[in-house]
């Protein structure tokens, strides 16, 4: 299996900050990257595809990049509605894999 | 607009079984990706499993593959996941997806699965 690892698990920021959260992979998954962002008692929102494509109606302080086994989210201009849980996965092979979370937190 | 609503919290005895379903709106599911994803403390999210109906046969986890069936009928728009001999670790949220490209853009509001004597 991929295995993907976050860091940092937690993540301390101000709104109006500038965060990055990056996810590596124990293999490489090609452009095959999605970010999520889940708040409590919430279903996952994806946010970015195929490493850098926004999704529909994320706004544009999101972002993301890397390639092969190392990919980054950036948050841009951290607003208030921004503070929960990133979670990055591969869709490369099966099974697909998480990361373990990166929870944003107000500082 | 794509919707997936799944069918409400169950409380299970250990060994028993459990049947979560997932009823798509919006959508025709013939030749869509539906997925199902647990999240629990420990383990925090897990691909499950997933089905295109059209071409029938599931696709597994390992870690699922004994224990996990995962159908669709396509008549009601209806994705399921049942899980054979419960433990208390399969206590967890279930979630179905569907996959645009591979990406999981729709969730369905989530199951949780309770299992304790």
């Amino acid at each position: 299996d991929i295995q993907m690892t976050q860091s940092p698990s937690t993540l301390s920021a101000s709104v109006g900050d500038r965060v990055t959260i990056t996810c590596r992979a124990s293999q490489r998954v090609n452009s095959w990257l999605a970010w999520f962002q889940q708040k409590p008692g919430e279903a996952p929102k994806l946010l970015i595809y195929k490493v850098s494509s926004l999704e529909s109606g994320v706004p544009s302080r999101f972002s993301g990049s890397g390639s092969g086994t190392e990919f980054t989210l950036t948050i841009n201009s951290l607003q208030p509605d921004d503070f929960a849980t990133y979670y990055c996965q591969q869709y490369n092979a099966y099974p697909y894999t998480f990361g373990q979370g990166t929870k944003l937190e107000i500082k | 607009q794509v919707q997936l609503v799944q069918s409400g919290a169950e409380v299970k005895k250990p060994g028993s079984s459990v049947k979560v379903s997932c009823k798509a709106s919006g959508i025709t599911i013939t030749r869509q990706a539906i997925s199902w994803v647990r999240q629990t403390p420990g383990q925090g999210l897990e691909w499950m499993g997933g089905i295109i109906p059209i071409f029938g046969k599931p696709d597994n986890a390992q870690k699922f593959q004994d224990r996990v069936t995962i159908s669709a009928d396509e008549s009601t728009s209806t994705v399921y996941m049942e899980m054979s001999s419960l433990r208390s670790e399969d206590t967890a949220m279930y979630y179905c997806a569907r996959a645009r490209e591979g990406a999981f853009d729709s969730w369905g509001q989530g199951t949780l699965v309770t299992v304790s004597s």
